[in-house]
């Protein structure tokens, strides 16, 4: 099945400064790739998606770009703000649709007053 | 309101006593599943539900049960809960684009 894999583990950065976090994924299949944000004692919530026939993707401070032939994705972060930091989890569906995810391990990101 | 909910929210049980966590949603959605959330093993994807009556196994399967006999509810099952199935559960609801998770069930077995 597809394996998922998130680095790095925990990224501290400065309020202001960018956050960029990388998956890779090992099936050449998937085709659907999502990044959800997990704060502190609450549920995953979805903030940005993309799809393979797309490159890039961006909403506001947050973007997420696409490279099929290295099979790795980043989610970035700019103007980082003490609310980003959370656990953010790649994921990433070999199948049409959203019902088959393989999540990575997250990264728990801390952003320093 | 569209939502997912989780009942119960928290729950000590102890080995072999056999327990169910409800699932239930309201916003006409195919697709359910259930996940479980460890520290450092992130979202494990436990049982999924294209539709009522069908249903497939996930990544970590092993000693749950799942039912779709609704459309709206996707109930949890665990027939002789084990210490190494405490764990934050999570049941999730899901269009094609967006997974909408319930609020977590923390449970823990001795």
């Amino acid at each position: 099945g597809e394996n998922v894999e998130q680095h790095p583990s925990t990224l501290s950065v400065q309020e202001g400064d960018s956050a960029v976090i990388k998956c890779t994924y090992s099936d050449s299949a998937s085709n659907y790739f999502p990044w959800y944000k997990q704060e502190l004692g609450k549920r995953p919530q979805l903030i940005i998606d993309i799809r393979s026939n797309v490159g890039e993707k961006k909403d506001q401070r947050i973007a997420v770009t696409l490279n099929k032939t290295a099979k790795h994705f980043s989610l970035h972060i700019t103007e980082t703000q003490p609310e980003d930091s959370a656990v953010y989890f790649c994921a990433a569906s070999p199948y049409y649709g959203n019902n088959r995810l393989a999540f990575g391990k997250g990264n728990q990101v801390v952003v320093i007053p | 309101e569209a939502q997912v909910t989780q009942n119960p929210r928290y729950l000590i049980t102890v080995t072999g006593k056999k327990l169910t966590v409800t699932c239930s949603q309201n916003m006409n959605h195919e697709y359910m599943s259930w996940y479980r959330q460890d520290p450092g093993l992130g979202l494990r994807q436990i049982y999924y539900s294209m539709n009522v009556e069908v249903t497939d196994k996930g990544d970590v399967p092993e000693g749950y049960k799942v039912s779709r006999k609704e459309k709206r509810n996707f109930p949890l099952i665990l027939e002789s809960p084990s210490p190494n199935q405490t764990s934050l559960y999570f049941c999730a609801s899901s269009t094609d684009y967006e997974q909408y998770f319930g609020p977590g069930t923390r449970l823990t077995v001795t």
